[in-house]
């Protein structure tokens, strides 16, 4: 089962910012948390994943709450292409454990 | 980010036939690769995973005498739908994933449109 809640969909104006949020209140300390996005038709494409602290890459930037139960994924300047499904993904960083799919958020960039 | 491939991207098959689809790491070497489907507008279903020169684990509700799965070498795991029915129509993706990656994120294929008629 999924151990995080999002919102179904989500609309954002190109040229803006995105943020998409993520509940994952009964995270365990050696979890991590990982954003992928699913572009129709396509494979999951991996974006960004952290334990505590914030972090940045050229594609997102990744907010996590102090006591870690939600998160937020940043896209700063969405864009018509950033239009996908959403998965925020709690797993252990360690060993081969599978990445878990819930319904993810369905974010569509409108002109 | 890490490449992975997937052949064929689609097919078409007649019921009762077979269908093997290949997943390729191509710049890594994938200690684990993992295996997904999913069905129009739901989320990605993981069906089993594998670890190279190992048996396959499956999850619950996954046959494994119909869904075989061999992963040989650090570079290739296939898939092989055995006597396909239409309700194995999906999208088949698979990730993979290895011990080298810092964060042991899965990167997946492009996935593999399988249509049984």
């Amino acid at each position: 089962d999924a151990k995080t809640t999002q919102p179904p969909s989500m609309d954002c104006a190109e040229g803006r910012a995105a943020n998409l949020p993520c509940n994952h209140s009964t995270i365990s300390g050696n979890e991590y948390v990982y954003w992928y996005r699913q572009i129709h038709s396509q494979g999951p494409q991996y974006i960004i994943h952290g334990l505590k602290n914030n972090e940045t890459n050229e594609m997102a930037s990744l907010i996590i709450t102090e006591d870690r139960k939600s998160s937020t994924l940043i896209l700063p300047h969405a864009t018509l292409r950033d239009t996908a499904v959403y998965y925020c993904i709690v797993r252990p960083s360690s060993g081969n454990t599978p990445l878990v799919f819930g319904k993810g958020t369905r974010l569509s960039v409108i002109a | 980010g890490a490449v992975v491939s997937q052949h064929p991207s689609w097919v078409i098959c007649k019921s009762g036939t077979s269908v093997k689809i290949e997943c390729r790491s191509l710049d890594f070497q994938a200690t684990t690769m993992f295996w997904y489907r999913q069905f129009p507008k739901q989320s990605l279903m993981l069906m089993a995973t594998s670890n190279e020169g190992s048996k396959a684990t499956y999850e619950q509700g996954v046959e494994k005498d119909k869904f075989l799965i061999n992963h040989a070498s650090l570079t290739l795991s296939t898939l092989t739908v055995t006597s396909a029915h239409p309700e194995d129509s999906s999208f088949y993706i698979c990730s993979a994933s290895s011990s080298g990656l810092a964060g042991r994120e899965q990167y997946f294929g492009p996935g593999t449109r399988l249509t049984v008629t």
